[in-house]
This record gives C-alpha cells, structure tokens and sequence, in this order.
C-alpha cells in the first residue's frame, strides 16, 4: 500500500503570500491527484499529473515521480483559498484504490 | 458543478438501522467511486464500478454493499448501522479507470444516532 505524507498540516499565511504544500509517497505511480475541500465538505479536483507541472489559474502542480514528490503552489493568495488541500496516489494505475494524503488545513488572513 | 448528484445530503438514523446512498455519475463517465471521510480515518476508498461491474475493493465492511446500475447511477447500502459509521460518503465519477480526472459529489453526510 502507497504510503502518503503531506506537509505541513496547517498553514497560516496573510494574504498575497506564496504558498506550498507538498505531498510524498512511497511507491512509484502513474498520476497523483490534487484536491480542495472547502469548509462545507465539498470536495472538487484542483489537478490529476503524472509528469513536470500543471498550471491553473494562480494554482501550479509539480510532480518529480524519481523524488516520488509533489508540490501545490498557490500565488498571490486570497482568502477564498482558504481550505484543506489533499493529494491522493492510485493503488495500481489511474483512479484505482485511491490512497490520500491526510490533507494541509490551509488558511488565508487578509 | 462537477455534474455528480449526491442524494441525500444529510441523513439522521438510528443504530442498526439500513440506508442507501444514491449517486448519479456525470454526463459520460462510466467509472464511480464511494469514499468514507471520517474525522479519525480521513478519506478512505471503499468500492468502485466500471460500467455496471464491480471493479476494485477497499476498505468496505461486509455490512456495507454496493452496485452500480445500466443507467450508471450507483447506491451504497449500509445496513445494520454502527455509531462510527458516521461520516461524509462521497461519490466520485470519471470516464474510464485510467488517468483520468475525478469528478466530486457533494456528498452524504451520516449521523448515527
């Protein structure tokens, strides 16, 4: 079973700040999935990648499948960003047996 | 909007009780996926069907059930209900079981009475 790290926890930051959270796991995989959970319990899916980065709006995803890591940065951060940030790895390939990371409760000051 | 319909989005029950959790998958996909996300355990996979077939197991209770119909949409049962069932279930859909993107429901939240 794919082991899943995120780090840190919790995160405070003020507004406009530049923020990263990162995600480790144990065993090699095809695509890593990054998703946001807002304070209401819904959860959307920010990126699915398997290779180099993705960028979305102010949200950026890195993946070094060698270093078996990934990165979520978020520029320029707002307040509404203000949620828990998962990173989930597949059993064997694809959306296969997710196992996910115990999320970053991430929150925005203005 | 993901395009996944949850229903019911809250249900209050009392132990030993059964329920079913509904899912319709988005416009398309043919993959659904059921989550548990507990405030011990996190998020964790239960079960998940390709076009009618069950195709992958986790970590689903045998009190648990699960299927997935020809129209696609999917119900969870869970019967005989413990205080710790209670949790958030998500569905989840995608178009095939590959690397492909997850689409969200908004969940059921459970109570255990």
């Amino acid at each position: 079973k794919n082991e899943v790290e995120q780090s840190p926890q919790n995160l405070t930051a003020q507004e406009g700040e530049f923020i990263t959270i990162n995600c480790s796991y144990s065993v090699g995989i095809s695509a890593l999935h990054w998703l946001q959970q807002h304070p209401g319990g819904g959860i959307v899916s920010l990126f699915m990648l398997s290779s180099g980065k993705k960028k979305h709006g102010r949200l950026i995803a890195t993946i070094n499948i060698q270093e078996k890591h990934s990165s979520l940065h978020i520029t320029a951060s707002h307040p509404r960003d203000s949620a828990v940030y998962i990173c989930a790895v597949p059993g064997n390939f694809g959306n296969e047996k997710l196992t996910f990371g115990t999320g970053t409760r991430l929150t925005i000051i203005p | 909007d993901s395009g996944v319909t949850q229903t019911p989005k809250h249900l209050i029950t009392a132990t030993g009780q059964r329920v079913t959790l509904r899912c319709s998958p988005r416009s398309g996909d043919l993959s659904v996926y059921w989550y548990q996300q507990s405030l011990d355990q996190g998020l964790q996979f239960l079960i998940q069907y390709y076009n009618g077939e069950e195709r992958a197991k986790g970590n689903i209770l045998e009190r648990f059930s699960a299927q997935q119909f020809p129209d696609l949409h999917s119900e969870l049962n869970l019967s005989s209900l413990e205080l710790g069932d209670s949790a958030l279930y998500f569905c989840a859909s995608s178009v095939d079981v590959g690397d492909s993107p997850l689409h969200f429901g908004n969940g059921t939240r459970l109570t255990v009475t």
